[in-house]
């Protein structure tokens, strides 16, 4: 059974770096050909794709947001972080993970998602 | 960056009748390998979102077969036959065919 949950600080201050945690189950990202992604979603607003990053270690990143974002994985441990440094108002969403398998199959998987609040 | 254009914005259906939601995509997304990587999802109030279609017209498991997706190149369309309550909630496509993927801006769908 696939299972991923996001865990992170609900509140930020404005500047701040985010830090979340996906910790996921049922899948290895030392699987060949498989990804996990952040995506997020601002109160009321459409889905905006942010991270990826695959089981051999490579990394893409949302063009707009790339200046500001890291992904890493840790393996031992089945989690997938991800930061994104000087936080603003506008940041304010919830953040998903979600799984990927090469070949086309995107998010058969997501997190319950985590709400963060950035403060000014 | 692939733009995805959904329409209409709000769409009410009354309860057994049909319902279609298009995706425009600006640019094709047939990928190099022949398939077309063209998403959608369904996301209700308060819950993440769940995949319905994959790879333009296939369901995944536990879908109703009363939802159907279509289309090529760049332009798609999910539809249900008969819509029920269940189905209220905010349809999203996506594409994942160029990197960055993208999604579209959502379709809401009310029960009139």
């Amino acid at each position: 059974q696939v299972t991923l949950k996001e865990s992170g600080p609900a509140l930020v201050k404005a500047t701040q770096t985010l830090t979340l945690t996906c910790t996921f189950s049922g899948f290895s990202l030392s699987t060949s050909k498989m990804r996990v992604s952040w995506i997020r979603q601002p109160p009321g607003k459409a889905l905006e794709w942010l991270a990826r990053i695959d089981w051999d270690d490579d990394k893409f990143y949302s063009t707009s947001l790339k200046t500001r974002l890291t992904i890493s994985k840790d393996t031992s441990k089945n989690q997938v972080v991800l930061t994104m440094t000087n936080m603003d108002p506008v940041d304010t969403a919830t953040y998903y993970c979600a799984r990927i398998k090469i070949g086309g199959y995107y998010f058969d998987y997501w997190g319950q998602g985590t709400l963060v609040t950035v403060s000014s | 960056e692939v733009v995805m254009t959904q329409s209409p914005l709000s769409l009410p259906v009354t309860l057994g009748q049909p319902a279609s939601i298009s995706c425009r995509s600006s640019q094709s997304l047939v990928y190099s390998d022949g398939n077309t990587y063209l998403i959608w999802f369904h996301q209700r109030p308060g819950q993440s979102p769940r995949r319905l279609i994959y790879k333009v017209s296939n369901r995944d498991s536990g879908v109703p077969d009363r939802f159907s997706g279509s289309g090529s190149g760049t332009d798609f369309t999910l539809k249900i036959s008969r819509v029920e309550a269940e189905d209220v909630g905010v349809y999203y496509c996506m594409q994942g065919t160029h990197w960055p993927l993208t999604f579209g801006g959502g379709t809401k769908l009310e029960i009139k």
